[in-house]
């Protein structure tokens, strides 16, 4: 079945430091990747997508790009603020013609701490 | 504002006293699914409906039922809820995708049930 293993953390950086967590996946086919973020007590907000090899996705800073040859999507952002404290989950779906279960499979999530 | 709601937010109860916690979304969404976030496992697809009627399982559906009477609604019910049913659950939802698109998946704030 579809798996994705990402950095578990935490991660601790100072502001303005280099992020980068790492995210690999199995799965069939070609499935989208997605980096959904939570910030405290609320729920899960989509950052970016991919849907497609080669694909970069980016939003707020954040980037990642869609490696079919590594089958990875690594987070990156090249200035972290102490707003991006988050925990940060990377996850797949697979489109299904006709409609189906657009279930998203979860990697356990990062926690990111960004002190000033 | 486009959302979905979820109530309560946090909910204590007792081994085997029935509950229910609700899930409206205001935005005319096809989909619609439930996951439970756990500790170290990330977040794991419960229960999900394509549309009115029309349920079916996730990856963990034991302890769990759903019903799908509305567009707009899709409610959780623990008939007889145990300990391990300790968890924050989200609902999330989404308009159906066609075949080479993705429509983003809209969460809820989350539901952090004890069961004692």
């Amino acid at each position: 079945g579809d798996s994705v293993t990402q950095m578990e953390g935490p991660v601790t950086l100072s502001e303005e430091a280099f992020l980068t967590i790492n995210c690999t996946y199995t799965a069939t086919g070609y499935p989208s990747l997605f980096w959904y973020v939570q910030y405290p007590g609320e729920g899960l907000q989509l950052l970016l997508k991919a849907t497609k090899a080669d694909d970069k996705g980016s939003n707020k800073g954040f980037e990642a790009t869609y490696r079919k040859e590594t089958t990875s999507f690594h987070l990156e952002k090249g200035s972290v603020q102490v707003s991006d404290s988050a925990v940060y989950f990377c996850a797949l779906s697979h489109i299904r013609s006709g409609g189906s279960n657009y279930k998203l499979t979860f990697g356990k999530g990062t926690l990111l701490t960004v002190n000033p | 504002e486009a959302q979905v709601t979820q109530n309560p937010r946090y909910l204590i109860t007792v081994t085997g006293k029935k509950l229910t916690v609700t899930c409206s979304q205001n935005m005319n969404h096809e989909y619609m699914s439930w996951y439970r976030q756990d500790p170290g496992l990330g977040l794991r697809q419960i229960y999900y409906s394509m549309n009115v009627e029309v349920t079916d399982k996730g990856d963990v559906p034991e302890g769990y039922k759903v019903s799908r009477k509305e567009k707009r609604n899709f409610p959780l019910i623990l008939e007889s809820p145990s300990p391990n049913q300790t968890s924050l659950y989200f609902c999330a939802s989404s308009l159906a995708s066609g075949r080479l698109s993705y429509n983003e998946q809209f969460f809820g704030p989350g539901t952090r049930l004890t069961v004692l």
